[in-house]
């Protein structure tokens, strides 16, 4: 069972078309944080979410965490082929420093 | 962010060997960790390498099959022991820095395929 459960697991969608991501769970955590990562690589942090109810933006990227601080979304704006990637949610429990990863979702934006 | 790098970037090996994978990181860290991504999945912690003792491994990994060193604050091996075809993964290391203390940041990666 994962604990931190994504959707939708794979999204194919039209450049400039928008897009949610949901990273659901029914734990609390201290922190939440997205990565996205691409063929042959490693994740890369995109942004780390702490309050409950938080909004960040990160140019066309905007990232929410709930306000019990169990769920979150990534909602991207005119998705552009360069977003192309699996995007990653990950949360770290109270007194924990170990990172929970959620199942991921696989983006592919057509050009 | 710390610049990591990890030795190989990809192997093929055969049943039966053992593989040690290099993690490097360009600054000195507290805590480095080594994650195991299964072909089409999300990434799974094996365990916490700690500096000057034994590594902390989570359920399902135990030390005879995944043994870790740590002999200073930049630098931690894995060890992928008496490999079978299951082993084949992306491994992961990664360190905790940055601006928050929960941040963790990646290698590349090592891709490793048991035939």
């Amino acid at each position: 069972t994962q604990l931190l459960e994504q959707s939708p697991q794979f999204l194919s969608i039209q450049e400039g078309e928008n897009l949610t991501v949901y990273c659901n769970s029914s734990s609390v955590f201290s922190s939440l944080q997205w990565y996205r990562q691409e063929p042959g690589e490693g994740p890369v942090l995109l942004v780390t979410v702490v309050t409950g109810g938080e909004v960040k933006k990160l140019k066309r990227l905007t990232f929410q965490f709930g306000d019990a601080r169990k769920d979150s979304s990534l909602h991207i704006t005119a998705a552009q082929p360069g977003d192309t990637g699996l995007y990653l949610c990950a949360g770290v429990m109270d007194s924990s420093y170990k990172l929970i990863f959620g199942s991921g979702t696989r983006l592919l934006v057509r050009p | 962010s710390a610049v990591i790098s990890q030795k190989p970037s990809r192997d093929i090996c055969q049943r039966g060997t053992s593989l040690t994978i290099q993690c490097q990181v360009d600054s000195q860290v507290t805590m480095m960790f080594w994650y195991r991504q299964q072909p089409g999945q999300s990434l799974t912690l094996i365990a916490t390498a700690n500096q000057g003792s034994e590594a902390t491994y989570e359920s399902g990994f135990v030390i005879d099959k995944f043994p870790i060193s740590r002999p200073n604050l930049t630098f931690s091996t894995l060890t992928v022991s008496n490999m079978s075809p299951e082993d084949s993964s992306i491994y992961l290391c990664s360190v905790l820095g940055g601006r928050g203390a929960d941040e963790q940041y990646f290698g590349p990666g090592t891709r490793l395929t048991v035939t």
